[in-house]
């Protein structure tokens, strides 16, 4: 069976400091993976989304970046954080072969809170 | 801008009641899907209706899909406390899922 995860779970970060939040998906091989931000008591943004290796689109311009340097795995960065970048992160993935629309799988989720 | 908006934003029923949320979309879709997200946890699959059919059923799960309308409903008959948790919808158009802002449901005992 599949799963996905993610780490940290929960992450404290000063205002300017790095980050770097990974996903991994096992059991299944070239996954659509995405990023997605989440706000308090709110919907999902998606951030970027990647349908391979090395592949990557933006859906918002803003302090974040995004990389698969395998076919597995998903690493959202920032060189420098913003109060803004505070919330909830979640990773997904969709079986590669069908379209983005379909169903798509969440990681447990990482909760940033910059300082 | 949010694609799916839910109606209503939260909803507070007894234990063995039903409870009813509505999405509603703007622009034509392939897909419609309804998620169940638990506080701090990530979201989880619950029903995927496709633009050409009008219902679905998944154990206590009842999905309508009105495309004249634009709008969809999903129904948790003889809920339970354990149904207490958000509830989004998404809808599938060109290459993306798009959520909605989410219904917030508690379920008393």
């Amino acid at each position: 069976s599949q799963t996905i995860h993610q780490w940290p779970a929960t992450l404290v970060q000063p205002v300017g400091s790095p980050l770097s939040l990974e996903c991994t998906v096992e059991g299944t091989s070239n996954p659509n993976l995405y990023w997605y931000r989440q706000a308090a008591g709110r919907g999902l943004q998606l951030l970027f989304y990647s349908v391979g290796i090395g592949q990557i689109s933006s859906e918002v311009p803003q302090n974040l970046s995004a990389s698969r340097p395998q076919d597995r795995q998903f690493i959202l960065s920032s060189k420098k954080l913003l109060l803004s970048d505070s919330g909830f992160y979640l990773c997904a993935w969709s079986v590669g072969s069908r379209a983005s629309t379909d169903t798509q799988y969440f990681g447990p989720g990482t909760r940033l809170t910059v300082l | 801008s949010q694609q799916g908006e839910e109606d209503p934003q939260a909803l507070s029923i007894q234990e063995g009641e039903n409870a009813t949320m509505n999405c509603s979309y703007k622009t034509s879709i392939n897909n419609l899907q309804w998620y169940r997200q638990n506080s701090g946890r990530g979201l989880v699959h619950l029903i995927l209706i496709r633009s050409n059919e009008r219902e679905k059923h998944s154990g206590r799960l009842r999905v309508t899909l009105d495309t004249s309308k634009k709008s969809s409903s999903l129904l948790i008959t003889a809920s339970r406390a354990a149904d207490t948790a958000s509830y989004f919808c998404a809808t599938g158009a060109g290459n993306m899922l798009t959520f909605g802002g989410g219904t917030r449901l508690m379920v008393k005992p």
